[in-house]
């Protein structure tokens, strides 16, 4: 089956560094995304990483290291308006999936001032 | 560029009675996407189509839900009759081509979805 964990909630303070995880269990593997979701909105694509290492896109960064089965996606300098939930994806073997993005329950990020 | 467009934004009906979703994705997106995201969790795939064909239905319950793209540009969700478990928040999503794409980045882009209260 697929799977994928993401911690529920993640506490920050404004301006502060702060990691978010996810590690995923798939028998294929076709890259990792990330999404941003405010209360009420849509998700809104963040990033991609199809191969090992460091995505960098501005404030945000995603990692990946696929013989970890384990991505994160890291924000600097976080600004209130960075409060969300944020997700991550994975794109499953055709097998099991049909090629399907399989997404996590979620991870909440509360930012204090 | 205009992005996905979903109406209504808000829907309450009582259990067993039926509602569409209507979804115009962004022009020239091959791909479209009914996800149902129930609170405090991920989207969850309903339907894919690749412009009017269906690629991945497994997850809808076809007893009761119904998709369309009749002519491979906006689309139609119904629930017919609807269930108290069937509350949630009913996203749909485009992207240029999912096969093209199929081992690269496939970024969707998601309309503001339809918020269902079923009472």
């Amino acid at each position: 089956g697929q799977s994928l964990e993401q911690p529920s909630e993640v506490t920050a303070v404004e301006g502060a560094i702060v990691q978010i995880n996810c590690t995923y269990q798939t028998s294929g593997f076709y890259g990792l995304s990330w999404y941003q979701q405010h209360d009420g909105g849509a998700p809104t694509f963040l990033s991609y990483n199809g191969l090992d290492g460091l995505e960098e896109t501005g404030r945000f960064s995603s990692f990946l290291s696929r013989s970890d089965s384990y991505g994160y996606l890291l924000l600097q300098e976080l600004q209130m308006k960075d409060s969300a939930s944020y997700f991550c994806a994975v794109r499953g073997p055709r097998k099991d999936s049909n090629y399907q993005l399989i997404w996590g329950a979620g991870t909440k990020l509360i930012i204090k001032p | 560029e205009a992005g996905v467009a979903q109406s209504p934004r808000y829907k309450i009906i009582e259990k067993r009675q039926s509602v569409a979703f209507w979804c115009n994705p962004i022009s020239g997106h091959a791909t479209l996407y009914w996800y149902q995201q129930i609170l405090g969790q991920g989207p969850k795939l309903l339907i894919q189509f690749q412009n009017n064909g269906v690629v991945d239905d497994s997850q809808l319950p076809k007893d009761r839900f119904s998709a369309e793209r009749l002519k491979g540009v906006d689309s139609t969700l119904k629930i017919q009759p609807a269930k108290l478990e069937d509350s949630a928040v009913y996203l749909c999503a485009s992207s240029l081509d999912w096969l093209v794409l199929l081992r690269g980045q496939e970024t969707q882009y998601f309309g503001p979805g339809t918020r269902l209260l079923v009472l």
